[in-house]
């Protein structure tokens, strides 16, 4: 059973537009959620995050939005550059674990394609 | 200078081999993992660990044993390998459970 899902298996979107990829949770503990992104070979690197306190967290181009009502969060890259092509990762965790028992949970990811 | 590190990229080994990953941070972080990337490409919690307690996955076999020697390292050893023990193992570290996590490169094992 999944608890954070992405939809959408892949995402091609134009350079210098922008890229909204999507992810849906079911777990009502959940209240800390992160975007990674994964180059082929490496391990994910953490982009944003963001808390169940807030809607809206912005670092440069990116930006996550948060809708707990529904249990959405979205990442949003604008402007879109070519080296943001790759997998993210949607992942969630309870803020506070009491014993980081289960980790983070991950959605299975989106691949990203920026065209030129 | 890399945060969080694994040995080896890669491992190849026979069925029913015993073998080891080594990871370590340099972060100063209290908190390591085991995540386990499957072929259908999910990355899956196999165990957390802290410097008073060690949290697994009960999906995980027992076959599967984290070691750490101290607080910056997390070894990952796989006794009686099978052949669908063939992943992708990430390593990672965070300052607190549940905070931000700062994963290694992986290590792709191949049971063959």
């Amino acid at each position: 059973d999944q608890q954070v899902k992405q939809n959408s298996p892949s995402l091609s979107v134009q350079e210098g537009r922008i890229s909204i990829l999507n992810c849906d949770y079911t777990n009502s503990m959940f209240d800390y959620f992160l975007w990674y992104k994964k180059y082929p070979a490496e391990g994910p690197t953490f982009l944003i995050s963001i808390s169940s306190i807030k809607d809206k967290n912005e670092d440069g181009r990116f930006t996550v939005f948060l809708n707990k009502s529904a249990k959405h969060l979205s990442l949003h890259i604008v402007p879109s550059q070519p080296g943001d092509s790759a997998v993210y990762f949607c992942a969630a965790s309870p803020l506070y674990s009491g014993g980081g028992a289960d980790g983070l949970t991950f959605g299975k990811g989106t691949h990203l394609i920026i065209q030129p | 200078d890399t945060a969080v590190s694994q040995t080896p990229k890669y491992l190849v080994t026979q069925m029913g081999n015993d073998k080891s990953i080594k990871c370590e941070q340099n972060l100063g972080h209290d908190t390591m993992y085991w995540y386990k990337q499957d072929s259908k490409k999910f990355l899956k919690i196999m165990f957390s660990y802290n410097n008073k307690e060690l949290i697994i996955n009960e999906t995980v076999p027992n076959r599967f044993s984290p070691k750490s020697p101290d607080k910056a390292h997390l070894n990952l050893h796989i006794n009686s390998l099978e052949l669908g023990d063939s992943a992708v193992y990430f390593c990672a570290s965070s300052q607190v459970d549940g905070d931000t996590q700062y994963f290694g490169p992986g290590t792709r094992l191949t049971v063959l």
